[in-house]
C-alpha cells in the first residue's frame, strides 16, 4: 500500500540553525501538508500545498517556515533560525483531490529537537 | 484554538467491551468529521469519517455518531481488541478552509485483555 514516507526520523539541532525536513507523498497525490504536535499539545497545522503553491497558512507559519516542492516527488518544509519552541513533531501528510470529505494520508514524522 | 476538543485524556476498557470515545466542537460551518488513530512513534491513521448531513457512518467494527444540535460526536468500537489501543484524534474541516485539519487532543484508549 502507497503510504508518506519522512526523513529523517529524528534531527537535533542548535537554535538559530536552519533545518528541512523531507517528505515523499503519495505518488499521485495532488495536495501536500505539513502539521506538528508540540508534545503534550494538539497536532496543529502549518501549510497546505498546491499546483506549486501555498494554498492556505496558519498563523504558526511565520516568516521563518519555507515550503517546495524541488522535483515530482519530494515536498520539503524549511526552517530558516530555529527556536527553541520549534521542538515538535512534524507529519507531512498528502491526499489525491480537494474534496473535503477525503482523507489525508500522514507520514509517520520527523521529531525535532532544538537546543 | 478550542474548536474542536476531546475532554477525556484517556479511556480504558476491557477486551470484547465497547469503546466510546467523544468529541465536542464549537464551529457549525465544519462539513465533515473524522478519526485517526495513532500508535508511537507512527503519524496518525486514517479511520473513519462521516460528512455533516450524516448522523452515523459504519465500517466494521466502527461506527461514528454525529449529533449537530449538539455539536458532539461519538466513536464506537465494537468488541474493543487489545490492538486497538492507541491515541484517537477527532478532527474536522470545512471545505471552504484549504482543507486544514482541525484537531482535538486526542484521547489514549486501552483494552485490556
Amino acid at each position: 500500500e502507497p503510504e508518506v514516507t519522512q526523513t529523517p526520523s529524528h534531527q537535533v539541532t542548535q537554535m538559530g540553525q536552519e533545518v528541512i525536513l523531507r517528505c515523499v507523498p503519495i505518488s499521485n497525490h495532488l495536495y501536500f501538508y505539513w502539521y506538528r504536535q508540540i508534545l503534550g499539545q494538539k497536532v496543529e497545522f502549518l501549510v497546505s500545498f498546491y499546483n506549486n503553491e501555498i494554498s492556505e497558512k496558519s498563523e504558526i507559519f511565520d516568516d521563518q517556515f519555507s515550503v517546495e516542492r524541488p522535483d515530482g516527488s519530494n515536498f520539503t518544509l524549511k526552517i530558516r533560525s530555529t527556536k527553541l519552541e520549534d521542538s515538535a513533531m512534524y507529519f507531512c501528510a498528502s491526499r489525491n483531490t480537494g474534496l473535503a470529505g477525503e482523507t489525508q494520508y500522514f507520514g509517520p514524522g520527523t521529531r525535532l529537537l532544538v537546543l | 484554538d478550542q474548536q474542536v476538543k476531546q475532554n477525556s485524556p484517556s479511556l480504558s476498557v476491557q477486551e470484547g467491551r465497547i469503546s466510546i470515545l467523544n468529541c465536542d466542537y464549537t464551529n457549525s460551518m465544519f462539513d465533515y468529521f473524522l478519526w485517526y488513530k495513532k500508535y508511537p512513534a507512527e503519524g496518525p491513521t486514517f479511520l473513519i469519517s462521516i460528512s455533516s448531513i450524516k448522523d452515523k457512518n459504519e465500517d466494521g467494527r466502527f461506527t461514528v455518531f454525529l449529533n449537530k444540535s449538539a455539536k458532539h460526536l461519538s466513536l464506537h468500537i465494537v468488541p474493543s481488541q487489545p490492538g486497538d489501543s492507541a491515541v484517537y484524534f477527532c478532527a474536522a474541516i470545512k471545505e471552504t478552509s484549504g482543507s486544514r485539519l482541525t484537531f482535538g487532543e486526542g484521547t489514549q484508549l486501552t483494552v485490556n485483555p
